[in-house]
């Protein structure tokens, strides 16, 4: 079945370290995206990629940076800029992001601060 | 930009009949839609309007109306794994047609 896969599941991060999240998807798409959702809030995007080897910043991409070497792989780096980096990060995937159709939601990564 | 309005929590019986409203502000609509979360979970999609009127599939009816940048979700004969959080999106041509999500709904079914 084709998807999208995010891990860790849960990650922690120490004082002025930098961490990776992964994403992979399966589902032959060419848009993929980063969202950053705290309690009682909407998803706010990070930053978006539409093909390979480009990426745009999102509303909230300060203390983030993403690479797209892969069409199936948009890994999201929070770094030690990123002040409050304790939420639920979401990536999802369309056919592009013109499509009608909707974007896929991968199970997410909480990130917590130790 | 984009702004979009909807209660943050509505509740009913299971087996009611319940409607979510979103109201949105926007420069250059392209469409509305409809995401269900639950707890801990990943947004699944549930609808897309890009043209007034109602949409149905199954239980899960959509609503658009762009001359009153209003929508709605209604949902018929509740269950309780209906109980999660629902968020309306809003693509705008100026926002380069990405989803600008609401704050979400938390809708609470009781027996």
């Amino acid at each position: 079945d084709g998807g999208i896969t995010q891990s860790p599941k849960y990650l922690f991060r120490k004082e002025g370290q930098n961490v990776t999240l992964s994403c992979e998807q399966n589902l032959n798409h060419d848009a993929m995206y980063w969202y950053r959702q705290d309690p009682g809030q909407g998803l706010r995007l990070i930053y978006y990629s539409q093909i390979v080897n480009d990426f745009q910043k999102g509303d909230i991409a300060e203390g983030y940076s993403v690479s797209r070497e892969k069409k199936e792989s948009f890994p999201l780096t929070v770094t030690s800029a990123q002040k409050n980096p304790t939420a639920f990060y979401l990536c999802a995937s369309s056919e592009d992001r013109y499509s009608n159709q909707p974007q896929h939601f991968g199970d997410g990564t909480r990130l917590s601060i130790l | 930009g984009q702004s979009l309005e909807q209660p943050s929590e509505v509740t009913a019986v299971e087996g009611a009949i319940v409607q979510i409203n979103c109201t949105y502000q926007t420069s250059g609509f392209y469409g509305l839609s409809w995401y269900q979360q639950h707890d801990g979970g990943a947004p699944t999609f549930l609808s897309y309007n890009a043209l007034d009127g109602l949409e149905e599939t199954g239980r899960f009816s959509s609503f658009l109306s762009r001359s009153d940048s209003y929508g709605y979700l209604l949902l018929q004969e509740l269950q309780m794994k209906d109980s999660a959080s629902y968020f309306c999106a809003v693509r705008d041509q100026g926002g380069s047609y990405i989803p600008t999500f609401g704050r979400g709904t938390s809708l609470i079914v009781h027996p």
